[in-house]
């Protein structure tokens, strides 16, 4: 079965320094793997996919995330952190059984301090 | 590009009773997804739409849970009758899939915050 998991319930860094948020995945088949940005009131926002291809991916807002197929990860980076970067990441893989439904991470919650 | 709509944002009802959601997709988009998300966790999909029709239903439960899209456009997502620990976000999203393509990205909606009494 797909999952992901997100070991870090808060990430705290201070602002201009680097981030880094993590995540593993499992998965049978090619993994599909993506990251979603929640803000307060706000609905999930996408940021960035892997799919195939050049394992570091750049998305939104200045972030990128480096895919490891030995190490069956997927880190969410920025190399310097901005406090309206504020909120609660979550780690996504694609269900490869049926549909193509999103699995979520419990989430994981940056903080970032000026 | 309009997004995702939600309605209402929040309802506030008693176990027991039943309560609807309402979400209107981006246009022109063939998949409408109904997901719940639970304090302290991540979304969970309930139902897939590929126009009218289901793709995945296996985690909505059915005894209580009922979702349509008639006209493969709007969708309606039902609890009849609510229990508390249905108290959650109700999440809509849609992509622009004409298959069952792994790769279009999905966009969300507000949701609807569901306290149940």
């Amino acid at each position: 079965a797909q999952s992901v998991a997100q070991p870090e319930d808060q990430v705290n860094v201070a602002e201009g320094n680097p981030l880094t948020v993590k995540c593993t995945y499992s998965v049978s088949g090619n993994p599909y793997l993506f990251w979603y940005v929640q803000y307060p009131n706000r609905g999930l926002q996408f940021l960035l996919k892997y799919i195939t291809g050049d394992n570091l991916v750049k998305g939104s807002y200045g972030f990128e995330a480096e895919f490891n197929k030995s190490q069956t990860s997927f880190h969410l980076k920025k190399p310097s952190a901005l406090v309206s970067d504020s909120a609660l990441y979550f780690c996504v893989v694609r269900d490869n059984q049926a549909g193509t439904a999103l699995i979520f991470g419990k989430g994981t919650t940056l903080s970032v301090s000026s | 590009e309009a997004g995702v709509a939600q309605s209402p944002r929040y309802k506030i009802i008693e176990k027991r009773q039943s309560v609807a959601f309402w979400c209107n997709p981006i246009s022109g988009h063939a998949t409408l997804y109904w997901y719940q998300q639970i304090l302290g966790q991540g979304p969970k999909l309930l139902i897939q739409f590929q126009n009218n029709g289901v793709v995945d239903d296996s985690q909505l439960p059915k005894d209580r849970f009922s979702a349509e899209r008639l006209k493969g456009v709007d969708s309606t997502l039902k609890i009849q009758p609510a229990k508390l620990e249905d108290s959650a976000v109700y999440l809509c999203a849609s992509s622009l899939t004409t298959g069952l393509s792994k790769t279009n990205e999905q966009f969300f909606g507000p949701g609807t915050r569901l306290t149940v009494l």
